[in-house]
């Protein structure tokens, strides 16, 4: 069955240093998605992403993250400036092309600010 | 706003022993609501969906509605039912496709 992948699996970083996050969704699909879930918190959503642009997003998604397709397969989250509070499980989802199909997830990327 | 409730964080069952994982929601609309569940070092899945009105490895949800719940239900426990199971909403207003979660319920079967 096909899953979507997320590398890396852990990413320890520097509070004020650039990351970025990979995902590559389920081949078919067109709707894509980031959440993140800091440890003993609700998964919460951050974005959704369709058609090259984005279609939604929390408050919690404010100018220091962004997200770009950059080509055919990978879908990324970039965190310009990390914080301390930006340390969490953040997780990529995708669904299929009708927007009443179910979310797949990957297995995650543990963010570590030091 | 929307927002998901699931009252107990933990609940431990025997094997054989009915289970019932509790989710309210408020949301001013018409939901769609799932349950996702997370074995152990596994990623989120998606166990059933209230609009398919099916029941995955014996488990079932109904939306009540007028008491704005999808409870989780499984007449008889099994020790693989062990995990970490989510409530979530898709509110769909304005088109929404987000997933808004519940904190989640950790489940452990005992033998």
């Amino acid at each position: 069955e096909p899953e979507v992948t997320q590398t890396p699996s852990h990413q320890v970083t520097q509070m004020g240093q650039e990351v970025i996050l990979r995902c590559v969704p389920i081949s078919n699909h067109l709707y894509f998605y980031w959440y993140r879930q800091i440890l003993g918190q609700k998964v919460e959503f951050l974005v959704s992403f369709y058609n090259n642009e984005i279609s939604e997003k929390s408050e919690i998604f404010d100018d220091q993250f962004s997200v770009e397709r950059p080509d055919g397969s990978n879908f990324t989250l970039k965190i310009r400036s990390t914080k301390l509070e930006d340390s969490a499980m953040y997780f990529c989802a995708s669904s299929e092309s009708s927007r009443y199909q179910p979310q797949h997830f990957g297995d995650g990327t543990r963010l570590s600010i030091l | 706003a929307q927002r998901v409730t699931q009252p107990e964080k933990l609940l431990s069952v025997f094997k054989g022993a009915p289970v019932e994982l509790k989710c309210n929601y408020s949301y001013s609309g018409s939901p769609e609501l799932f349950w996702y569940v997370q074995y152990s070092r596994q990623r989120l899945q998606l166990l059933l969906r209230h609009i398919s009105r099916e029941s995955i490895k014996g488990f079932t949800a109904d939306l009540n509605k007028g008491e704005t719940s999808f409870h989780l239900k499984k007449p008889f426990a099994q020790e693989e039912d062990s995990a970490m199971y989510y409530c979530a909403l898709i509110p769909r207003q304005g088109g929404s496709e987000k997933l808004v979660f519940g904190k989640g319920t950790k489940l452990t079967v005992n033998p």
